[in-house]
């Protein structure tokens, strides 16, 4: 069963442009952990956020977290033509990690 | 570290065959899940393991499927007979110790039954 949904589904932007992702879950989690993948290519771990934090930066990377909204979001600044992939959010249940709907991102050059 | 292996990268089968999915973890991790890709269902659970022992298997979709983790380097995922509808891309990753550890995913498993 999926954990979390992303929005929007598909997201399409010019470089240099932000794009956005928001993802939805249901349970009390520890952390949340976003990952990319790549078209035929396996997933990818880009960040962490602890149920105890509110917002963590690394790069062009921003990720917030509203546990009372159970909704993160991950918004990537100044995009380039290679952040295009997928994206989605995960979340823990017990052991397990379980991955949410994903966000289709397109960046033109 | 190479990372996590997985073997074949591609698979094309008829209905009724056997169907077997190889992964090596890195070294030193302690948990290997296997996960299913498609388009309609997006990434599925099947099972994972912690050292080498079969925690949960609730995401095995029917007998047909099986796993077996022999020792800490190396999972495989059968299915038996195959059907058209197991076409997915067939993931293995596996984690460090510790709850908050990231997933290593291997490049998948693309798997086509006809």
């Amino acid at each position: 069963s999926q954990q979390g949904e992303e929005d929007p589904q598909a997201l399409s932007i010019q470089e240099g442009e932000n794009a956005t992702m928001n993802c939805s879950y249901k349970t009390s989690i520890n952390n949340l952990q976003w990952y990319r993948q790549n078209s035929g290519r396996g997933l990818v771990h880009l960040i962490l956020i602890r149920s105890n934090e509110r917002e963590k930066h690394s790069g062009r990377l921003r990720v917030t977290l509203d546990t009372s909204k159970k909704s993160s979001s991950l918004l990537i600044t100044a995009s380039r033509a290679a952040d295009t992939a997928s994206y989605f959010c995960a979340t823990i249940n017990t052991d397990k990690l379980i991955f949410g709907t994903g966000t289709r991102l397109q960046v033109f050059p | 570290d190479a990372g996590v292996i997985q073997s074949p990268r591609h698979e094309v089968t008829e209905m009724g065959q056997e169907v077997t999915l190889r992964c090596k973890p890195i070294s030193g991790h302690d948990y290997l899940f296997w996960y299913r890709q498609t388009m309609m269902r997006g990434l599925e659970l099947l099972i994972y393991f912690n050292n080498n022992v079969p925690i949960d298997d609730s995401g095995m979709p029917e007998d047909r499927f099986s796993a077996k983790m022999p020792n800490a380097s190396f999972s495989t995922l059968k299915i038996q007979p195959s059907e058209p509808r197991d076409s997915a891309v067939y993931f293995c990753a596996s984690r460090t110790p510790g709850h908050s550890g990231e997933l290593f995913f291997g490049e998948g498993s693309r798997l086509t039954v006809l």
